[in-house]
Formats: C-alpha cells, sequence, structure tokens
C-alpha cells in the first residue's frame, strides 16, 4: 500500500543550488500535483499534471520547473534555490481533477 | 476566482468540550465540492470528508459532523466531546471545475484540545 511516495524526506541546500524532488504513485491516477505548505498558508499550489507529459501552472509557480515523462512519476525542480523557498512540499495524486487527493508525506526543505 | 476563508486560525479547548471550525468560501460556478483535511502534529494530510454542491445534507460521522449551508456559503466542522488527538491543523478546501487550480485550500485552523 505504497500510495505517494516523496523522496528526499528532508534536505538542505544552500542558495544557488538546483535539485529535484520525485514523486510517485502506484494509484494509475491521471492528476498529480505539487504544493508548498508555509506557516499560516496552507496549501499553495505550485504546478499539477493532468496526464503523462502534461503539466500546467498553479498559484505560485515561479522558480520551480515541473515534468510527468512517466504517467507514475512527478519531479519537481529547483534551478536555484532560494532562502524564499525554504517549505515543507507536498505531492498528491487523484483520478479525477481536485477530487479526492492522496498526498505524500512531505518533503521537508531548507535553503540557506 | 475561488477562494476559502478559514477565519480561526488557532483554538484551544479543554477535553471533552465541543468545538466548531468555521469555513467560508467563494465561487460562482455552480457545481463545486467542498473538502476537510486533518494534519496531525507528525505532518501528513489526512482526507476527511467531501461533499458536493448538490448535496446539502448534514453529516455525521461518529463524533464528527459537518453542516453545509450554500445560503450563507459555509461549510462548518464540529468536534463533539473533543479529544486531545483531534489535536491537528484542519484544512477546508474547495474544487471547482473552471480556473486554473484544481483544489483550493483555506489557510488552516490549528486546534489544540488540552487535557
Amino acid at each position: 500500500n505504497a500510495g505517494v511516495t516523496q523522496t528526499p524526506k528532508f534536505r538542505v541546500l544552500k542558495t544557488g543550488q538546483s535539485m529535484t524532488l520525485l514523486c510517485a504513485q502506484d494509484m494509475n491516477h491521471e492528476y498529480m500535483y505539487w504544493y508548498r505548505q508555509d506557516p499560516g498558508m496552507g496549501l499553495r499550489l505550485i504546478h499539477y499534471s493532468v496526464g503523462e507529459g502534461t503539466t500546467a501552472k498553479g498559484e505560485v509557480p515561479d522558480g520551480y520547473n515541473v515534468s510527468r515523462l512517466k504517467k507514475q512519476n512527478f519531479l519537481l525542480g529547483l534551478e536555484s534555490a532560494a532562502p524564499s523557498q525554504t517549505s515543507v512540499y507536498f505531492c498528491a495524486s487523484s483520478f479525477l481533477r481536485g477530487l479526492d487527493q492522496h498526498f505524500g508525506d512531505g518533503t521537508r526543505l531548507s535553503i540557506l | 476566482a475561488q477562494k476559502v476563508t478559514q477565519a480561526q486560525t488557532e483554538i484551544s479547548v479543554v477535553e471533552k468540550e465541543d468545538v466548531t471550525l468555521d469555513c467560508v468560501y467563494e465561487t460562482r460556478d455552480t457545481t463545486y465540492y467542498l473538502f476537510w483535511y486533518k494534519q496531525p502534529p507528525s505532518g501528513e494530510l489526512v482526507f476527511l470528508i467531501r461533499r458536493n454542491s448538490f448535496d446539502e445534507q448534514n453529516e455525521i460521522s461518529g463524533r464528527y459532523s459537518w453542516n453545509f449551508q450554500k445560503s450563507t456559503s459555509s461549510f462548518n466542522f464540529t468536534i463533539t466531546a473533543s479529544q486531545v488527538v483531534d489535536s491537528a491543523v484542519y484544512f477546508c478546501a474547495l474544487s471547482v471545475d473552471s480556473g486554473n487550480t484544481p483544489l483550493v485550500f483555506g489557510k488552516g485552523t490549528r486546534l489544540s484540545v488540552i487535557a
């Protein structure tokens, strides 16, 4: 019962470094999402995907890129990390757009 | 544009008290879905309930109940006889077919239940 798996769980970066967060789901869901959670801000959508090979911008896409080369994987990239990107990142997937999203356990990312 | 407002940032109650978490939403769509999620201190997001816009029936699940009122655009969540394990951040969320964001979250209400 893996569901949605995020890798890594924790990471510390220096300003300007790049990294990729990996999200994998085993439920054959079409939709996948990346959110960030900041104190007092709730969850805000960064990017999402409606299927393999497609991506779309969410509320806060700047500074991030995504790719969905395989249906089960959704990658979130930070090309040049900034302290403002320090956050907890959640990945989610769903069968229908927006509905009944299954969330991963989150990735805590700190940028110094 | 869609919006979800959770006006209560933090609530503290003593164990066994009842508590209501407020959620007000905004949308021009006639078809939409409302959700509540729980985020315990361990950090994961736990789905609690989904309600569609055509179903205004209140729902009860154990100590949890939800009151959906389209007339006031509210979807409030009540915990009866609260317990320490209910301590968490609770998020209300809204999904519509139109717009760029499939699911919009409120900022959350942190509930602390004190023994």
